[in-house]
């Protein structure tokens, strides 16, 4: 079955500790990309990855890393969380678009990561 | 820096009724506009997307509306059914691949 999976599901957690939200894509996918869903701010994009080894940032990439090593995983990674990065993190990956075709395409998103900093 | 505007941020409309979502960009580089559809407690799941060497496009009771002049495209969806109450948000892509997201219409039809 073709799926995005995200792990930890819900995560508990403390300012300063650091931690990794794990992402995977069965579909082959070159794109991916990380989101932060806030209620009355819709999804901004925090990093995107075009390819193995190829990462931009998005919006709001503070205090975020990530990394693409491989085709499949993109990992987001707080390296000293927060309690203003409490929220429900989306990871999604597409495949490459047509040429000229503009932007990512279909976006398929996993079913998302609820965190909270404390 | 680039921004999607949406609105109304809740809609609610009778069963039956049409329902209109419309988003505003700022970047005119932007040349791929997706919708997509998220339920309660649920990930968001494309429903109809433009590029931008088109006016309109149709699926089923869904169309997207594109006018690149104004940077302003709108969602219509006609003969609205309970299924479809859920948060639609809009986005803008550029050939960059960096997305933005409107700010989600929460949509109501009420039975």
């Amino acid at each position: 079955e073709a799926q995005v999976t995200q792990n930890p599901r819900y995560l508990i957690t403390v300012t300063g500790k650091k931690l990794t939200v794990t992402c995977s894509q069965n579909m082959n996918h070159e794109y991916m990309s990380w989101y932060r869903q806030d209620p009355g701010l819709g999804l901004r994009q925090i990093y995107y990855s075009m390819n193995v080894e190829v990462t931009d940032k998005g919006d709001v990439p503070e205090g975020y890393k990530v990394s693409r090593k491989e085709k499949r995983n993109f990992p987001l990674i707080l390296e000293s969380p927060s309690p203003n990065q409490t929220s429900l993190y989306f990871c999604a990956s597409s495949s490459k678009p047509q040429p000229l075709a503009g932007g990512p395409g279909e976006q398929y998103f996993g079913p998302g990561t609820r965190l909270t900093v404390t | 820096g680039e921004n999607v505007e949406q609105h109304p941020s809740t809609l609610s409309v009778q069963e039956g009724d049409s329902a209109v979502i419309k988003c505003t960009y700022s970047d005119s580089a932007s040349n791929y506009f997706p919708w997509y559809k998220q339920e309660l407690g649920k990930r968001p799941q494309l429903i109809i997307d433009i590029r931008s060497n088109v006016g309109e496009k149709k699926d089923q009771r869904i169309a997207v509306t594109l006018n690149k002049t104004a940077k302003h495209f709108s969602l219509h969806i006609t003969e609205t059914q309970p299924e479809d109450s859920a948060v639609y948000f809009c986005a803008a892509n550029n050939r960059g691949f960096k997305t933005i997201f409107g700010a989600g219409t929460r949509l109501f039809v009420k039975a």
